[in-house]
């Protein structure tokens, strides 16, 4: 079944360690996202890709980097985490920019201590 | 400032009856409505969608309602099912920007 796939699903870092969350999609999709939910919240948009274009939403710390080697995989990498980064990290696929349908994968939890 | 409002935040209902859950929106250019369904630890999944040329949408057991001129629209899931449990995110987008609006939730319990 073609779908968005992140690993791992739960992950426990350190304050101020770096840590890099993965996710991967077998839809062929152009537009990767990446969000972050916290408890009880909606989901917010931290950034997304077009193809290899890199988008920035203009709240998202600068803690929040974002990478895609090709057009399968995407990686956020969180350079210094803090107590306040914990959360539920959504990364969701559409076909286009332009495409009313977005899927998410399962999420990744991230713990910090 | 949150371009969906969404509610209630939290909702009860016994097994066999209508959780009904209203959301609300101010941009018209918003051209398409969708709801979301997500279980505790998963990520959300697309439950049904409407766009504003129709006043309604049913899939089964959930419906969607809209009323343009009010610019509201709600989900209606009948013969509620303790499965049904989950948190429901109303969100609305425009064909031209990427960006999903999402409301703020409601977690629906349904009991045995």
């Amino acid at each position: 079944d073609a779908m968005v796939i992140q690993n791992p699903r739960y992950q426990v870092t350190q304050f101020g360690k770096p840590v890099t969350l993965s996710c991967s999609q077998t839809l062929n999709h152009n537009v990767m996202y990446w969000y972050q939910q916290k408890s009880s919240q909606a989901p917010k948009l931290l950034f997304h890709y077009y193809d290899k274009d890199f988008n920035n939403e203009a709240d998202t710390p600068d803690n929040f980097q974002s990478r895609r080697p090709n057009t399968s995989f995407c990686f956020l990498d969180i350079r210094s985490p803090g107590l306040g980064d914990a959360a539920m990290y959504l990364c969701a696929t559409s076909r286009e920019i332009r495409s009313y349908e977005q899927y998410f994968g399962p999420g990744t939890r991230l713990t910090v201590t | 400032q949150q371009q969906v409002k969404q509610s209630p935040q939290s909702l009860i209902v016994q097994k066999g009856g209508i959780s009904i859950i209203n959301c609300a929106y101010e941009n018209t250019a918003f051209d398409y409505f969708p709801w979301y369904q997500q279980f505790p630890g998963k990520g959300p999944a697309l439950l049904i969608a409407i766009r504003p040329d129709v006043s309604e949408k049913k899939e089964g057991r959930f419906t969607i309602s809209f009323n343009k001129s009010a610019k509201q629209f709600s989900l209606h899931i009948m013969d509620s099912q303790p499965g049904d449990s989950a948190t429901y995110f109303c969100a609305a987008s425009r064909l031209d920007d990427y960006k999903l609006s999402f409301g703020a939730g409601t977690t629906v319990t349904v009991r045995a």
